[in-house]
C-alpha cells in the first residue's frame, strides 16, 4: 500500500508567480484535503476534494485553486504568488467513509522570494 | 481566533520518565481529538485519538485524556524514548467530516 506523496518536495518561486503543486493519494483513498504549515504555525485547512469537486474550503483567498482526477490524484494551484505564501503545503488523502483516517503526504516546501 | 491551543511551544524530558503534552480548545462543536507527530522533512503521522464520549484512550505507551468541562486535552507519553522527540500536534474536528483544526504544535524533546 503506497502512502500518500507529494511533488515537488522544494519550490523557489518569484513573487507574483504562479505555482502548482502535485499529490497523489494512498491507495483507496477518495478523498484530498490540503493544508498550508507556515513556520512555526500548524497546519491550516485550505480545501478539500472529494468526486472531482471542492468540497470544503477554509480562509484562503480565490487564487488559491485544486483540481481532483479520477484517479484521486490532486493539484493545488496558487496564482500571483505573495511573500507569505511561502510555507509547507500538505496533502492528505483518506475515504470518504473513514472520517479521521488522514494520511498526510511529506510536503511541498514553497519559498516565495 | 485559535481555535485550538497548545501553550508550550517545547518541552524537554529525561528519557524513561513521563512526557505530558497539553491542549486547550475552544469550540464546544469540537467532538473527536487527535494527535499527531511530526519529524523534520516528514508530514505529520497518526499517534492517537479521543472521542467526545470517552474521557481516556489508552495505545501503549501513549495515553489521551480528554476533560470536556474544562474544554482540555492531555498526551501522556511513559516511559519516553529519544525516539519520541518530534514536533506534537493537537487537533480538533466538529460533527462529520469537517476539515481538522490543528495547534501550532509542541517540540518535545526526550534526553537520554
Amino acid at each position: 500500500e503506497t502512502g500518500v506523496t507529494q511533488s515537488p518536495t522544494h519550490l523557489i518561486k518569484t513573487r507574483g508567480q504562479q505555482v502548482t503543486l502535485r499529490c497523489s493519494s494512498q491507495s483507496g483513498h477518495n478523498t484530498v484535503s490540503w493544508y498550508q504549515q507556515a513556520l512555526g504555525q500548524g497546519p491550516q485547512f485550505i480545501f478539500q476534494y472529494y468526486r472531482e469537486e471542492e468540497n470544503g474550503r477554509g480562509n484562503f483567498p480565490p487564487r488559491f485553486s485544486g483540481l481532483q482526477f479520477p484517479n484521486y490524484s490532486s493539484e493545488l494551484n496558487v496564482n500571483a504568488l505573495e511573500l507569505d505564501d511561502s510555507a509547507l503545503y500538505l496533502c492528505a488523502s483518506t475515504r470518504r467513509d473513514e472520517l479521521y483516517g488522514y494520511t498526510f503526504g511529506s510536503g511541498t516546501r514553497l519559498t516565495v522570494v | 481566533d485559535q481555535q485550538v491551543k497548545q501553550n508550550s511551544p517545547s518541552l524537554s524530558v529525561q528519557e524513561g520518565r513521563i512526557s505530558i503534552l497539553n491542549c486547550d480548545y475552544t469550540n464546544s462543536m469540537f467532538d473527536y481529538f487527535l494527535w499527531y507527530k511530526k519529524y523534520p522533512a516528514e508530514g505529520p503521522t497518526f499517534l492517537i485519538s479521543i472521542s467526545s464520549i470517552k474521557d481516556k484512550n489508552e495505545d501503549g505507551r501513549f495515553t489521551v485524556f480528554l476533560n470536556k468541562s474544562a474544554k482540555h486535552l492531555s498526551l501522556h507519553i511513559v516511559p519516553s524514548q529519544p525516539g519520541d522527540s518530534a514536533v506534537y500536534f493537537c487537533a480538533a474536528s466538529a460533527l462529520g467530516n469537517t476539515p481538522l483544526v490543528f495547534g501550532k504544535g509542541t517540540r518535545l524533546s526526550v534526553i537520554a
